[in-house]
């Protein structure tokens, strides 16, 4: 069974700077695809980028890109001139290609405050 | 993007009864959906995967005659939970894959706060 783990359960960043949260994953799967969801206060979950296991170039999506090294299975989340409404609960998850439709694995989360 | 919705988006209720939740998918049809319950400061918990026109799909440990799911249609799926207890309280998210375009994407539901009393 495949499994997420996310290392960080909080994180702080000062506003306009960076913050990187980690996640990690194990697979013996080679196709597969990876992504971070943003829950906000509200527990609205939102997709904030994808990244598909064939592809080589990291997925980027505005100020956030990852780091994605599939040999190591480790799937970071970088986000860039933090703002405020950056902050909420990240999940890493993941799911397999093989099936359509299929169930995602979520990480435990990274609670991540931006100060001002 | 596609929406789905939930409803309804908080709910009390006494202990021993039963409550149902509905999940749609608002612009696009669904043959899979996903019932997830979720803990303060905690992951999503998959519960179950709702299939179309067939038996839910548990997981380990959840018990399938408290959690009554049916996916009736290409846009709903409902959870109901039977014979509530307090324990029973919790965050309840659903999610759902469109299906006409096949994008590995999956929209959620805002979510639904049960509280028993």
């Amino acid at each position: 069974a495949q499994t997420v783990t996310q290392s960080q359960p909080e994180m702080s960043v000062q506003e306009a700077e960076t913050v990187t949260l980690s996640c990690t994953y194990d697979t013996s799967e080679s196709d597969y695809y990876l992504f971070w969801y943003k829950q906000p206060p509200s527990r609205q979950m939102i997709l904030v980028i994808r990244q598909e296991a064939y592809k080589q170039q990291n997925a980027t999506e505005n100020r956030f890109s990852v780091n994605f090294q599939k040999a190591a299975k480790s799937f970071s989340l970088k986000i860039s001139d933090s703002q405020l409404g950056d902050a909420a609960m990240y999940f890493c998850a993941y799911r397999s290609a093989s099936t359509n439709a299929g169930k995602s694995t979520f990480g435990d989360g990274t609670t991540l405050t931006v100060k001002p | 993007g596609a929406v789905v919705s939930q409803h309804p988006s908080w709910v009390i209720c006494k202990s021993g009864t039963s409550v149902k939740i509905e999940c749609r998918s608002l612009d696009f049809q669904a043959t899979t959906m996903f019932w997830y319950r979720q803990f303060p400061k905690q992951s999503l918990m998959l519960m179950a995967t709702s299939n179309e026109g067939s038996k839910a799909t548990y997981e380990q440990g959840v018990e399938k005659d408290k959690f009554l799911i049916n996916h009736a249609s290409l846009t709903l799926s409902t959870l109901t939970v039977t014979s509530a207890h307090p324990e029973d309280s919790s965050f309840y998210i659903c999610s759902a894959w469109e299906t006409a375009v096949l994008t590995d994407t999956q929209y959620f539901g805002p979510g639904t706060r049960l509280t028993v009393l």
